[in-house]
């Protein structure tokens, strides 16, 4: 069974501050996407990583897939209040339906 | 113009009644997902429907039914209510079987079984 285990679970900062937030597995993916769930809203897709060793940049949001495509990262540069939210990282494999989600990470910045 | 949409939003209710969830997407796409995600918010894939056809059944209890009219509708029957089928389930769309299989998803529907 292919698992994504994100950490921390729980994260709380100050406006202005840097956090990464890590997303790991022992299962190889095809491509690794991050979503961002706002309270009552469904997930949004953020980004999608592909090729191993892939950095792709989303304004202060910089998402990095690890060279053996088994792990990724969201670094988050002068975090705003307007970052608060879930963060979700998921996999899937080409050619099947099936996007296995980690637990996610709750980011709260403070103003 | 909703790409995926709900309905109901939210849904209170009494253990042992039957109730069902719509969910529409006006994307075009081929997939369509059920997801329940708990007060952990976890989110746990239920079932998926390629072109109508049902691909995926992660061990629902059977008193969760499926049905896909057409490609951009996927509803969801519950029989039987229990107090642990109170969640939030999510409806999603997808591309068909891509690469990528990102995932777009719907408001979501707050069960509260009492």
């Amino acid at each position: 069974t292919q698992l994504l285990e994100q950490s921390p679970q729980f994260l709380s900062i100050q406006e202005g501050e840097n956090l990464t937030v890590y997303c790991n597995s022992s299962s190889v993916f095809s491509s690794l996407q991050w979503y961002r769930q706002e309270p009552g809203e469904g997930p949004v897709l953020l980004v999608t990583v592909v090729t191993g060793g892939e950095v792709k940049k989303l304004k202060r949001l910089t998402f990095q897939f690890g060279d053996a495509r088994k792990d990724s990262s969201l670094h988050i540069t002068a975090a705003q209040p307007g970052d608060t939210g879930l963060y979700l990282c998921a996999g899937a494999n080409t050619g099947g339906f099936k996007t296995i989600f980690g637990a996610g990470t709750r980011l709260f910045v403070k103003a | 113009d909703t790409a995926v949409s709900q309905t109901p939003k939210y849904l209170v209710t009494q253990m042992g009644n039957d109730k069902s969830i719509k969910c529409e997407q006006n994307l075009g796409h081929d997939t369509m997902y059920w997801y329940k995600q708990d007060s952990k918010k976890f989110l746990k894939i239920m079932f998926s429907y390629n072109n109508k056809e049902l691909i995926i059944n992660e061990t629902v209890p059977n008193r969760f039914s499926p049905k896909s009219p057409d490609k951009a509708h996927l509803n969801l029957h519950i029989n039987s209510l229990e107090l642990g089928d109170s969640a939030v389930y999510f409806c999603a769309s997808s591309h068909d079987r891509g690469r990528y299989n990102e995932q777009f998803f719907g408001p979501g529907t707050r069960l509260t079984v009492l």
